[in-house]
This record gives structure tokens, C-alpha cells and sequence, in this order.
């Protein structure tokens, strides 16, 4: 089956730690995306990349860090920089020419204790 | 800044009713525009996507249609079923390249059996 997996499904973090966020897809897909949600809010962008080893900061990159080693894989780490982690947290991939369609993960719900 | 907005932000119809979901967006310079579902505490689930080139894309009992020049896409569904409910969110392809999507903050639908 071809897709994407966001790990764990479930979060929770004390206050000062770092946590990473894990997301592969097996589409061969060349982009990857992280968005946030909050509740009442659009999904906003934090970090894409277009290619593996190159990735930029989306509008809300701020307290976050993001690596693409391998072309299936895009973690994500919210730092304790973060100042609102509590959030779900969507990944996303598409082939990467710009005009293609997203497809989604299933989600990681990240609560701060 | 590209801002996407979407009305109305809640409906609620009886099941057999065709309805119609507004997209509005204040650049008109877009590469696509996505529609998507997503139910309670899931992922996104990819609906339609129309190229900046296209006027509309149907699937099934679903339409979406795009007027780039007045910045508005409408998502029209016909003969809704309670198995339709959920949030219905609208973006906008941003940028040259793979750059990510602008979301508005979505319609909440509830088909009444």
C-alpha cells in the first residue's frame, strides 16, 4: 500500500524537552511539507522540501527544525523554542513540480504537560 | 500575503439536498487549488484539485469549479448523504515550485438523516 505515515499518533512532551515527529512515504514523491493545525484555524506551514538534503522555512518555522536525509523520510523536531506546541500536526508529500496534488498523513496530536 | 477564506463556516442540510461550499482567495497569481476532506481528528483526504489553467474538475458527486480573475472556487456536492459530513477545507497552491499550500479554515458540514 502506498502512503504516509506519521508517527506516534499521540504525543505528550514536558515543557522543556525536544520531541521529534516522524513522517515517511513510499510514493516516490520528491517534495515534503509540515503544517500545523490549532483548533478554529487553517493549517499553516512550517517547513518544506523540495529535494532531499534542501528545505526551506514555511511561515512558521520559528521553534522548530526539520532534516530530509533520505527522499522517504522528513522528521520533524518542535524544540523548546517552541513557545505553542500543542497542536496536530499534518505531513504531506506530492511529486514536486509545484502544480501537483498533496496527499496527507494521518497526523501526530502533540500535547505540552 | 495570500489570504483564503471560506463561507460559510458551519452548514447544517437535510440528506437529498444539493449544497455549495465558497472558496475565496485575494491573489489570483495561483498555481492549483486543492479541496479536501477531513473528518474529527483524522488526516487530510484529497477531494479535487484544479490546475490555474482549468475552469473545473468533477468527481463523482462533486464539482469543483475555479474563477481565477474574481478569486473564487466553489465545491458543489449533489444529493448530499449523512456520510458526507465533515470539515471541508480549501487551499491554494503558493509560489513557483513545490513552495506548500494556503488553507482557509474550512467549512464544518452536517448532513441530517
Amino acid at each position: 500500500d502506498g502512503g504516509i505515515t506519521q508517527s506516534p499518533k499521540y504525543l505528550f512532551r514536558k515543557e522543556g524537552q525536544n520531541v521529534t515527529l516522524s513522517c515517511e512515504q513510499n510514493l516516490n514523491h520528491d517534495a515534503m511539507y509540515w503544517y500545523r493545525q490549532d483548533p478554529g484555524q487553517g493549517l499553516r506551514l512550517i517547513y518544506y522540501s523540495q529535494i532531499v538534503n534542501d528545505f526551506q522555512k514555511g511561515d512558521i518555522a520559528e521553534g522548530y527544525s526539520v532534516s530530509r536525509e533520505k527522499k522517504e523520510s522528513f522528521p520533524l523536531t518542535v524544540t523548546s523554542a517552541q513557545k505553542n506546541p500543542t497542536a496536530f500536526y499534518l505531513c504531506a508529500s506530492s511529486i514536486g513540480t509545484g502544480m501537483d496534488e498533496q496527499f496527507f498523513g494521518p497526523g501526530t496530536r502533540l500535547t505540552v504537560l | 500575503k495570500q489570504e483564503v477564506t471560506q463561507i460559510p463556516a458551519a452548514l447544517s442540510v437535510p440528506e437529498g439536498e444539493n449544497l455549495v461550499l465558497n472558496c475565496s482567495f485575494t491573489d489570483s497569481a495561483i498555481y492549483n487549488l486543492q479541496w479536501f476532506r477531513q473528518d474529527p481528528g483524522k488526516g487530510l483526504t484529497s477531494l479535487l484539485l484544479i490546475q490555474s489553467s482549468q475552469r473545473e474538475q468533477t468527481s463523482g458527486r462533486l464539482n469543483a469549479s475555479l474563477d481565477k480573475s474574481s478569486g473564487r472556487s466553489t465545491l458543489y456536492i449533489a444529493a448530499s448523504q449523512p456520510g458526507d459530513s465533515a470539515t471541508y477545507l480549501c487551499a491554494v497552491g503558493r509560489g513557483g515550485g513545490a513552495d506548500g499550500l494556503t488553507f482557509g479554515k474550512g467549512t464544518h458540514l452536517i448532513i441530517q438523516p
